[in-house]
């Protein structure tokens, strides 16, 4: 069965320069979530996406930003990268009214110089 | 504020064994809850969700109720394996009206040979 594709699966930047991470979610889900991932922490939420609209916020900062196009795909863009922001980001998918069980991608292992 | 506590200590137990998850939240009333496995650099992947208005759902070995009076799902692995060894999350959406999972800080399991 498809799952969610993320790319790339890794990448390091310098400081104060911007990232671009892609999600590819099951077909047909309708519902697309961000979450950062600290070491040793659990998964933060950072936002989602219902039908290519906005639909939840959580902990995302304003040098984050984040869309879904119209075949589903998502993007979350980071600009002005700090330290601080190096982990794993996940992107999961869901079907809403399905019990919206999040299905995870691999995961975006971002470090930042 | 809303608050999910999870045993913080790793949980060490002999194979064969019933291993007992606890996931505690508090200032809120979930309308779903889900319970996650994630292996270390992975992405969580889905185990069970449980409704407010269900007591108890099982998956072969799993285990999992749900007291809204207590505030607490409890997360049971009967016969358990070494392979069961990673971190459980529970993740409660928060209301109906929502989309947005918290997670807990996660138990890592460890199930001894």
């Amino acid at each position: 069965a498809a799952g969610v594709i993320q790319s790339p699966r890794h990448l390091i930047k310098e400081k104060r320069e911007t990232a671009t991470l892609k999600c590819y979610p099951i077909p047909r889900h309708d519902t697309v979530y961000w979450y950062q991932q600290g070491p040793g922490q659990d998964p933060q939420f950072l936002i989602s996406f219902y039908e290519k609209m906005q639909s939840d916020k959580g902990s995302i900062p304003d040098r984050f930003s984040a869309q879904q196009f119209s075949d589903y795909h998502s993007e979350l863009n980071m600009s002005s990268l700090e330290l601080g922001d190096s982990a794993l980001y996940f992107c999961a998918s869901s079907l809403r009214g399905r019990g919206d069980t999040q299905y995870f991608g691999p995961g975006t292992r971002l470090t930042v110089l | 504020s809303q608050k999910i506590e999870q045993n913080s200590e790793a949980l060490n137990i002999q194979e064969g064994k019933t291993a007992t998850l606890t996931c505690n939240y508090t200032n809120y009333s979930p309308a779903y809850l889900q319970w996650y496995r994630q292996d270390p650099g992975r992405g969580p992947v889905f185990l069970l969700l449980i409704r407010e208005n269900e007591k108890e759902k099982r998956k072969e070995r799993l285990k999992v109720t749900f007291d809204t009076t207590l505030k607490q799902s409890l997360f049971h692995i009967t016969a358990s394996q070494p392979a069961d060894s990673a971190t459980y999350l529970c993740a409660p959406r928060p209301t109906s009206g929502t989309y947005k999972y918290i997670f807990g800080t996660g138990t890592r399991l460890k199930v001894l040979a």
